[in-house]
C-alpha cells in the first residue's frame, strides 16, 4: 500500500480567503482523485487527473497534477461557508482495482 | 431512488448484539464496497464485491461478515463488536472496466456507536 499525506491536517480561514491544500507521495501515480465530504456525509467525487502537470478548474477549485506525478495540489479562490468538509485524495491500485485514500484535510469556511 | 442509499443512518448496539448494515445502489455499477472511517485515520477499505463476488477481504475481524445477494444490495453484518469498532461505516459502488476517470460513488454512511 503506497502512503497519501496531506497537508495541512486542519485548516480555519475566513470567507473570501485563499487557501491551498496538498497531496505528496513518494511514488508515482497513473491518476489522482480528489472528494469532498460534508459532515454527515459520504466522500463525493471532484475530480481526476491523469496526465503530469495537469491543471483542472472546477469553478473557483484548481486541481493540479505534479509533473511527476507524484502530488497533486488544490487550490480555493475566495473560500466560502459552503466549501467546509473534509478534502481527501485518492489513488487507484490497478492491481486490485480498488483506491486507497489519504486521511484528509479539514477544511473550516467561517462566515 | 438515485445514487447510493445506505440504512440505518444511526446505530447503537451493545457489544454482544447482532445488526445488519445495509446498502443498495441504483446506477447500475457492478462493483460495491464497504470502508470503515474512523477519527483521524483513513479510510480503510474492508471489503471488495465485484460481479457480486468478493474479490478482496484485507483482513478484516470476522466479527464482520459481508453479503452481496445481488449487484444493487450489499450488507455488512455485525456481532460481538469492540468499542473501537465504533466508526463511519461507508458503502461506495463503481464501474469497473471504464478507465481512469470512473471513480467512486458513496453512501451517505451509517455512524455506528457500540457500547
Amino acid at each position: 500500500t503506497q502512503l497519501l499525506e496531506q497537508s495541512p491536517q486542519f485548516l480555519s480561514i475566513q470567507e473570501g480567503e485563499n487557501l491551498t491544500v496538498y497531496c505528496n507521495s513518494s511514488s508515482v501515480f497513473s491518476s489522482l482523485q480528489w472528494y469532498r465530504q460534508e459532515p454527515g456525509e459520504g466522500p463525493v467525487l471532484l475530480v481526476t487527473v491523469v496526465t503530469g502537470g495537469e491543471v483542472k478548474k472546477l469553478k473557483r477549485l484548481t486541481f493540479q497534477f505534479g509533473d511527476a506525478r507524484k502530488d497533486s495540489s488544490l487550490h480555493i479562490t475566495a473560500a466560502q461557508p459552503g466549501d467546509t468538509g473534509l478534502y481527501l485524495c485518492a489513488y487507484r491500485d490497478y492491481n486490485f482495482n480498488k483506491f486507497y485514500f489519504g486521511s484528509g484535510t479539514k477544511l473550516n469556511v467561517k462566515p | 431512488e438515485t445514487g447510493v442509499t445506505q440504512t440505518p443512518r444511526h446505530l447503537v448496539m451493545g457489544m454482544t448484539n447482532k445488526k445488519s448494515l445495509k446498502c443498495e445502489q441504483h446506477l447500475g455499477h457492478n462493483a460495491m464496497y464497504w470502508y470503515k472511517q474512523s477519527a483521524k485515520k483513513p479510510l480503510e477499505l474492508m471489503f471488495v464485491y465485484s460481479l457480486e463476488e468478493r474479490v478482496e477481504n484485507n483482513s478484516v475481524p470476522s466479527r464482520f461478515s459481508p453479503e452481496c445477494p445481488n449487484s444493487s444490495h450489499l450488507f455488512l453484518h455485525l456481532h460481538t463488536l469492540q468499542p473501537e469498532d465504533s466508526a463511519l461505516y461507508l458503502c461506495a459502488s463503481s464501474q469497473e472496466g471504464t478507465g481512469l476517470y470512473y471513480g467512486y460513488t458513496f453512501g451517505s454512511g451509517t455512524r455506528l456507536t457500540v457500547v
